[in-house]
């Protein structure tokens, strides 16, 4: 079994519906972050969770939202979706040593999502 | 604004034919440099971090290298199998350790039989 696994892989839905990207891991990592990744602009940040209890906005938060579920889990939703969201999703995790974040990021198999 | 710039977009090789893929940085502090490879459908993987100028790191092929404002990706003698976009990143200015990567577009490599 996949260490991240996302839930849907590939979903089409139409514009204004309430979209949820479901994410789960079994690293035992605190820290999760939530990816776009687009043909030309590379991969985005989204939102990130240090914790449980800390939740942070990165690059292109507007129109997302997220929620920490438990330590293992970590679902994005698209409020109103709209077509320029289309892209491919990706929510990653990574862990600390003496401290400090590795950089490691241990990435899902990504979430394919069109809106028509 | 913090940028991470990869070049060439696209290369294609032969089998054999050795050749450097380049990562331009503008971060200030850096707190290392990651490098990614990922293949099609699937979820980027961990290659390497570099965490100083003159700092080289090596996997099977592969091997990084780090200088003040840019990083290379060097691949000796490539196989098919080494086919797949290869990512670098940067912390973020401001993150104190490796928390929130800036990520480059990504050169999408191809080796020919």
């Amino acid at each position: 079994d996949a260490d991240v696994t996302q839930t849907p892989r590939n979903r089409i839905t139409k514009t204004g519906k309430r979209i949820m990207l479901e994410c789960s891991q079994t690293k035992g990592h605190d820290r999760m972050y939530w990816y776009r990744q687009d043909p030309g602009l590379g991969l985005r940040l989204i939102y990130y969770s240090f914790d449980v209890k800390d939740i942070n906005k990165g690059e292109i938060s507007d129109g997302y939202s997220v929620s920490r579920q438990a330590q293992a889990k970590f679902s994005l939703s698209l409020e109103s979706a709209i077509p320029n969201q289309t892209a491919l999703y990706f929510c990653a995790t990574s862990d600390l040593q003496s401290g400090l974040d590795t950089g490691e990021l241990f990435f899902g198999e990504g979430s394919r999502l069109t809106v028509l | 604004e913090d940028q991470v710039t990869q070049s060439p977009e696209a290369l294609r090789l032969q089998e054999g034919e050795s050749s450097s893929l380049n990562c331009s940085y503008t971060v200030s502090g850096l707190r290392g440099l990651f490098w990614y490879r990922q293949d099609p459908g699937k979820g980027p993987e961990f290659l390497f971090t570099l965490y100083s100028a003159g700092e080289e790191k090596e996997k099977e092929r592969l091997k990084a290298t780090l200088t003040k404002k840019e990083s290379f990706l060097h691949i000796t003698a490539p196989k098919p199998e080494d086919s797949a976009t290869y990512l670098c990143a940067a912390p973020r200015t401001g993150a104190v350790d490796g928390s929130r990567l800036t990520f480059g577009e990504g050169t999408q490599l191809t080796v020919n039989p």
